[in-house]
């Protein structure tokens, strides 16, 4: 019963490239959050999904970013002409169903960590 | 808004002693709480949720009690060992069930 899984593990951007960061959530579930972990600082929420929708993505910077989590695939998260001030963790999760229903735990994976040179 | 506060920031003790972890958050609004461990390099392993109806939640040697009323939130390790050593999150939802608001969490060492 695999987890959430992400990749890549580690990802080296020069300035100016674009970040592709893959999500697979858990078998059975349809539900997928997009976190960010920046140095010295907690993790901030930054869009949820739902399959071919985006229900929330108020946590998204308002350029550059871009999410979606097509009918087939994982959720990919792109950053486009990335800077140093993305460098950060990158954490997926994912629920079987809308929380606000169950209150059931987030289940993270174990992120992707984005280095910008 | 919601801001979640952990105290201490870090803490180091020796193998065997029990040791309690704080959490506190500023709007007691909430669903639910729920406590992660996480790893130097890894993700986030969920380790207790509280619903808001509940006071405490147990899982082995993990206790976590939470105060709605107070805006507090503890989390009780008894018996520690080094595998414990991690750094521990508490986490509540802020505006929406899915929009997690963390704190910065608590670097814990457990020395042998």
């Amino acid at each position: 019963n695999a987890g959430v899984m992400q990749n890549p593990r580690h990802l080296v951007r020069r300035r100016g490239q674009e970040a592709r960061l893959r999500c697979s959530p858990m078998k059975g579930h349809s539900h997928v959050y997009w976190y960010r972990q920046l140095p010295e600082e907690g993790l901030k929420f930054m869009v949820y999904l739902q399959k071919e929708n985006i229900i929330d993505e108020s946590g998204m910077p308002k350029e550059r970013f871009s999410a979606e989590f097509p009918k087939e695939g994982p959720s990919i998260l792109r950053i486009q002409q990335v800077v140093r001030g993305d460098s950060a963790a990158y954490f997926c999760a994912s629920s079987p169903r809308d929380r606000g229903v169950d209150n059931s735990p987030l289940h993270f994976g174990n992120g992707t960590r984005l280095t910008v040179t | 808004k919601q801001e979640v506060t952990q105290i201490p920031a870090a803490l180091s003790v020796p193998e065997g002693e029990n040791l309690v972890l704080n959490c506190s958050f500023t709007d007691s609004a909430i669903y639910n709480l729920q406590w992660f461990r996480q790893d130097p390099g890894k993700g986030l392993t969920s380790l207790l949720l509280i619903q808001s109806s509940q006071r405490e939640q147990t899982s082995g040697r993990l206790n976590a009690s939470l105060d709605k009323s107070s805006g507090r939130s503890t989390l009780y390790i008894a018996a520690s060992q080094p595998g414990d050593s991690a750094t521990y999150l508490c986490a509540v939802p802020g505006g929406s069930n899915y929009k997690l608001t963390f704190g910065k969490g608590t670097l814990l060492t457990v020395n042998p």
